[in-house]
């Protein structure tokens, strides 16, 4: 079965600092991986996604994230956050045995400070 | 072009009663998710539709839920003789279901609140 843990389920940084939102999978084949984020009372909206090919994927709203499969991580980064990020983050992992449903970390709220 | 839509976007029902949650999904996508999202559970995948193959039943929590997918575009989750714990946003996904294409675009959700 896949599985997905997301490291901090509060992250508070200061506008303009670095954001690192952190992310690990289990799964018995290739993964699919994806961020996506939740703003208050709204669905989701998909930040990014790794499937093949490069491992450094770059996202809307300036947000990137690496696949390292030695590690069997997928943390997302922003080099400068802004007011604007603050919301719920979500890590998901697909594929292989789990099919084309998506598995779900428990999310991380990031809060940016003035 | 539109997105996922679903309706309603609340709902409040009685314990006891059934509902039924639509959804609609991006036009030309072939594959339908449901998933509902609460506040100890997270989210979590109840049922996948793909085109005209047998549903992926295997995250409905009892057989009071079941759903259906209609011509293969609109989807519509019941839930019947509803139960407090049954509370939560209730959000469906599609997928264009082509090769190589695999994120999911997400709805708005439906809140439902067993009284």
């Amino acid at each position: 079965a896949q599985s997905v843990t997301q490291l901090g389920s509060h992250v508070s940084v200061s506008e303009g600092a670095l954001v690192l939102l952190r992310c690990n999978y289990s799964s018995s084949v290739p993964p699919y991986l994806f961020w996506y984020v939740q703003y208050p009372n709204q669905g989701l909206q998909l930040l990014l996604k790794y499937t093949t090919g490069a491992t450094l994927v770059k996202g809307i709203n300036g947000f990137e994230a690496e696949f390292k499969k030695s590690e069997t991580s997928f943390h997302l980064t922003k080099p400068s956050a802004h007011m604007s990020d603050a919301a719920e983050y979500f890590c998901a992992v697909s594929g292989g045995s789990g099919g084309n449903k998506l598995v779900f970390g428990a999310g991380t709220i990031l809060r940016v400070k003035s | 072009g539109a997105g996922v839509s679903q309706s309603p976007s609340n709902k409040v029902t009685e314990k006891g009663k059934d509902v039924e949650l639509r959804c609609d999904p991006i036009s030309g996508h072939t594959a339908l998710y449901w998933y509902r999202q609460s506040l100890g559970q997270g989210l979590e995948f109840l049922i996948y539709f793909q085109g005209n193959s047998a549903p992926d039943k295997s995250g409905l929590p009892s057989d009071r839920f079941s759903a259906e997918r209609t011509g293969g575009s609109v989807s519509t989750l019941t839930i019947q003789r509803t139960q407090q714990e049954d509370s939560a946003v209730y959000l469906c996904a599609s997928s264009s279901g082509l090769a190589g294409s695999y994120e999911q675009y997400f709805g708005p959700g439906t809140r439902l609140t067993v009284t």
